[in-house]
């Protein structure tokens, strides 16, 4: 079975401090993909990330970065320099294939606030 | 502006009404899906659709009932509803079906209160 877990409820920050945002996931199957979405106050998911299970490099875009270990079964979220509307939900997600069928688990996702 | 627009944003209905949450995509998309995020869950997939053949159906009652005329439109009929379906309803889209093929794009949500 497919599960995220996304141990930080909530994180609060002040304003220009590095944040990372952990997320753990389990499968059994070799071919996955794992994601982040960002959730506003506004309430819709903004897609941020998409990582496939065969590239573990890792990858940096702006203030965003995602450290993806394998080893670990870890895809964690730096976001540096933090900012006020970073303020949001993230959520990690993961997609596999199970006995089922294809499988789109979300994790409870992780409430930052940052603080001016 | 997400591509993906649910109305209406806000739904107040007591137990015993009948009413419907729309979602339309204008992306072009082949796939779309229904979630609903409680407070302090995970967000639940209820219904996927693939080129308006519904694929997944997880579970949910049968007081949820999806429709999908068109590859743009995604319907949610409610009726009978109970307190605890309370939520924020998610509609999504993606270009196709399958595992990790595209990412999902996503409406702002219908916060859906029970009386």
């Amino acid at each position: 079975a497919q599960k995220v877990t996304q141990a930080q409820t909530e994180i609060s920050v002040v304003e220009k401090e590095d944040v990372t945002l952990d997320c753990v996931y389990e499968t059994r199957d070799t071919t996955y993909y794992l994601f982040w979405y960002k959730q506003p106050p506004s309430g819709e998911l903004v897609f941020l990330i998409r990582r496939n299970s065969f590239d573990e490099q890792n990858e940096i875009s702006g203030r965003y970065s995602w450290n993806f270990q394998k080893s670990t079964s870890s895809f964690n979220f730096t976001i540096t320099a933090s900012q006020v509307v970073d303020s949001a939900v993230y959520f990690c997600a993961l997609s596999a294939e199970d006995n089922y069928g294809q499988n789109f688990v979300f994790g409870p996702g992780t409430r930052l606030s940052v603080l001016p | 502006e997400t591509g993906v627009t649910q109305t209406p944003r806000h739904l107040v209905m007591g137990m015993t009404n009948k009413k419907s949450l729309k979602c339309e995509q204008h992306l072009g998309h082949n796939a779309m899906y229904w979630y609903k995020q409680s407070a302090k869950k995970p967000l639940e997939l209820m219904f996927v659709y693939s080129l308006e053949e519904r694929v997944e159906n997880n579970s949910v009652p049968s007081r949820f009932s999806p429709e999908c005329p068109n590859s743009s439109h995604l319907f949610l009929h409610l009726h009978t509803l109970q307190p605890e379906d309370s939520a924020l309803y998610l509609c999504a889209s993606s270009q196709d079906y399958g595992t990790g093929v595209q990412p999902q794009h996503f409406g702002d949500g219908t916060r859906l209160s029970i009386l």
